[in-house]
């Protein structure tokens, strides 16, 4: 079983198309993350929650709107797509913070390509 | 603040030479630290993890990391560079009791030459 499955693998789309990529996790984790992976791989922070509350928010368009409606699931809807949104888009999911420490798990991304 | 440096973002090794892959951090706690790789095409995996305790740890496919606290340093090394391990790998920083914060390197890409 795949812990963190995301679909579609692939995706291409027009300039001002709106479309979602859906995020499951089978870990029972309590957290769970999108990461915008750029063409120098850089990865950047977009979303995290926690169970089901958004904690972290970073700088993206208000194009970009998460929604959890489990724990075990973080899906990401993207409005009127522009060129630049082309990227890699990963969920990721962890523990919630503890004095342990904690491992953040991969999915393995959804290529988007805006034409 | 914390950060993280991953020095040389593209390096090139002969296949069956050692890799050497750096990363330097900056934290204000003790730091929990984390290699990743990402093969081409794929998501990322974790190689190894750095909490507690012994500072030389051993990860998967033969890699391991040192945590070196006076050189806020955790390079990751191979003794013996195989074809399959080209791909992108990721030094990564989590501050422990601090929420669910995690602090990416910009990667290092890692050739393997025949």
């Amino acid at each position: 079983d795949t812990a963190v499955s995301q679909t579609p693998k692939y995706l291409v789309t027009q300039m001002g198309n709106d479309k979602s990529i859906k995020c499951e996790q089978n870990l029972g984790h309590d957290t769970m993350y999108w990461y915008k992976q750029d063409s120098k791989k850089f990865l950047k922070i977009m979303f995290s929650y926690n169970n089901k509350e958004l904690i972290i928010n970073e700088t993206v368009p208000n194009r970009f709107s998460p929604k959890s409606p489990d724990k075990a699931h973080l899906n990401l809807h993207i409005n009127s797509l522009e060129l630049g949104d082309s990227a890699v888009y990963f969920c990721a999911s962890s523990r919630r913070a503890s004095s342990s420490g904690n491992t953040i798990y991969f999915g393995e991304g959804s290529w988007l390509t805006v034409v | 603040a914390q950060s993280v440096t991953q020095l040389g973002s593209h390096v090139s090794v002969s296949e069956g030479a050692l890799v050497l892959l750096r990363c330097n951090y900056s934290s204000s706690v003790p730091p929990y630290l984390f290699w990743y790789v990402q093969y081409p095409n794929q998501g990322l995996q974790l190689l190894l993890k750095y909490t507690t305790g012994a500072t030389l740890v051993k990860g998967i496919n033969g890699f391991e990391a040192e945590f070196k606290k006076s050189e806020t340093s955790f390079h990751l090394t191979k003794p013996s560079a195989h074809m399959s391990d080209a791909a992108e790998y990721f030094c990564v920083l989590h501050p422990p009791n601090t929420g669910n914060q995690f602090y990416f390197g910009t990667g290092t890409s890692l050739t393997v030459i025949p």
